[in-house]
C-alpha cells in the first residue's frame, strides 16, 4: 500500500512558539492531503484539506491563521501551528489519497506537547 | 454536513467469539465507507472498505455490510484474537473532495 511519513513524531515546545509538521507521501503523488487532530480517547477530527498548488480548505471552527498549511509539491504538505498554547497539545495526523481513489493512507502522527 | 454515529463505544469479547460494530450515516450521497483500526499511539490502518454499489465485502475474518436504504453499515470480526484488540473507526465520505467523517470509535478488547 501507499506509505505516508510524518516528521517529527514528537515535539515539545514552549507556549508562544511555532511548530512545523511535515507530511510526505513516499511512493506516490498526492494532490490532496488532509490534516486531522486527535485528542486522547477521541475520534479523528478533520482540520483542513490541503490541495497541491492552491489554498487549503479549513473546517468550520479551525483558525486558518493559527494552523498554516502549505502544499507546495505533490509529495509534501506542511502544517505550522503558530503561537502554540497548551490547549493545542494533541496528536496531529495527516493523510494522503492514494490509489484506488478515495482511499486515505495515514501518516504515523505527531504528538505535540505545548508547555 | 455528514454525521456518523458508531456503536458501541466499548466492546469486550472472549477470544474466538465474534465482534460486531455498527455505524449510521446521515448523508445519502455518501458512497465510500472505510474501516480503520488504530492501536494506542499509532496511525489508523485501513482494514476494509466498501463502496455504495456493493452490499457486502469479506476479507478473511473481517466482513463489512452496507444497507444504503437504512444508511447503516457494520463491521464483523469472526474468531477474534487478542491482537484484534484496538480502537476501530468507521467513516464515510462527505461529498466532494473525498473528505472523511469519522465515527466516535469503538474500543475492542479481546480477552484470552
Amino acid at each position: 500500500g501507499a506509505v505516508v511519513s510524518q516528521h517529527p513524531s514528537r515535539v515539545i515546545c514552549k507556549s508562544g512558539t511555532s511548530v512545523k509538521i511535515e507530511c510526505r507521501s513516499l511512493d506516490f503523488q498526492a494532490t490532496t492531503m488532509f490534516w486531522y487532530r486527535q485528542f486522547p480517547k477521541q475520534s479523528l477530527m478533520l482540520m483542513a484539506t490541503s490541495n497541491e498548488g492552491s489554498k487549503a480548505t479549513y473546517e468550520q471552527g479551525v483558525e486558518k491563521d493559527k494552523f498554516l498549511i502549505n502544499h507546495a509539491s505533490l509529495t509534501l504538505s506542511t502544517l505550522t501551528v503558530t503561537s502554540a498554547h497548551p490547549e493545542d497539545s494533541s496528536f496531529y495526523i495527516c493523510s494522503a489519497i492514494g490509489t484506488p481513489q478515495e482511499t486515505q493512507y495515514f501518516g504515523p502522527g505527531t504528538r505535540l506537547l505545548v508547555l | 454536513g455528514e454525521n456518523v454515529e458508531q456503536h458501541p463505544s466499548t466492546l469486550s469479547v472472549q477470544e474466538g467469539d465474534s465482534a460486531v460494530i455498527k455505524c449510521t450515516y446521515s448523508d445519502s450521497a455518501s458512497n465510500y465507507f472505510p474501516w480503520y483500526k488504530q492501536e494506542l499511539g499509532k496511525r489508523p490502518q485501513l482494514i476494509i472498505d466498501i463502496r455504495s454499489n456493493v452490499g457486502e465485502k469479506k476479507d478473511q475474518r473481517i466482513a463489512v455490510t452496507l444497507n444504503k436504504t437504512a444508511k447503516h453499515f457494520s463491521l464483523h470480526i469472526t474468531e477474534t484474537q487478542p491482537e484484534d484488540s484496538a480502537v476501530y473507526f468507521c467513516a464515510a465520505t462527505s461529498g466532494a473532495g473525498n473528505k472523511l467523517t469519522f465515527g466516535g470509535g469503538t474500543r475492542v478488547l479481546v480477552k484470552p
